[in-house]
């Protein structure tokens, strides 16, 4: 199989506090993570791409200092939402990859929702 | 620009109807392409997947797809639908990078 976790599956924090996120591919080694945001019954939107020991790259209009991404190793990638806004409230979902002869599929987590009062 | 679209927004069948859901896209070679599945409030799983090869792919929960190169498709059909198919799904492509670029989804309901 293929299977992704996210830690936790729903967090509610208040107002300028910072939450972390994790990710991880249980059952394989993910060289590449994904980290999508998803606002209610729209698509998901690709934030960052992470590649395990460098730096994620950002989609345009992401803020990198808001939105730290650290992965650490191939079975682990963290979101950490700095200083959490109300307007950062939504779905956060992870993808992971497990390449194989080229052909990329993302296995993707159950999803955090985040909450800021 | 590279671009998917899924023009039904919603769909609503009847319970051992047939299902077909549209998928189009523009890139200028042929992509990768990918079928999940979302229940609410989950994250997605793979129903199906197309890299090269046979035209007509078959996936999970008796679902499959047809990639048509001359119309930029790649439409999701299963021959009857069960009420527990109630979901949002969502078409993908990976135009030969890492990133995939989804549709806006297609929110089907079932009708009992």
């Amino acid at each position: 199989g293929a299977v992704v976790s996210q830690h936790p599956s729903r967090v509610i924090c208040k107002s300028g506090t910072s939450v972390k996120i994790e990710c991880r591919s249980l059952d394989f080694q993910a060289t590449t993570m994904f980290w999508y945001r998803q606002f209610p019954k729209q698509s998901l939107m690709l934030m960052a791409t992470s590649n395990e020991g460098s730096k994620a790259t950002y989609e345009q209009g992401v803020e990198k200092d808001k939105f730290l991404i650290n992965h650490a190793s191939l079975t682990l990638s963290t979101l950490t939402v700095t200083s959490a806004h109300p307007e950062d409230s939504s779905f956060y979902i992870c993808s992971a990859s497990r390449p194989q002869t080229g052909q990329e599929t993302q296995y993707f987590g159950p999803g955090t929702r985040l909450l800021v009062l | 620009a590279q671009s998917v679209t899924q023009p039904d927004i919603h769909i609503t069948v009847s319970e051992g109807a047939s299902l077909e859901l549209r998928c189009n896209y523009s890139y200028g070679a042929t992509p990768y392409l990918f079928w999940y599945v979302q229940s609410p409030g989950q994250g997605l799983q793979l129903l199906l997947k197309y890299f090269s090869g046979d035209t007509l792919v078959q996936g999970i929960k008796g679902f499959e797809a047809e990639f048509k190169r001359s119309q930029s498709s790649f439409n999701l059909r299963k021959p009857s639908v069960h009420w527990s198919d109630a979901a949002e799904y969502f078409c993908a492509v990976a135009p030969g990078t890492y990133k995939y670029i989804f549709g806006t989804g297609t929110r089907l309901k079932v009708l009992a």
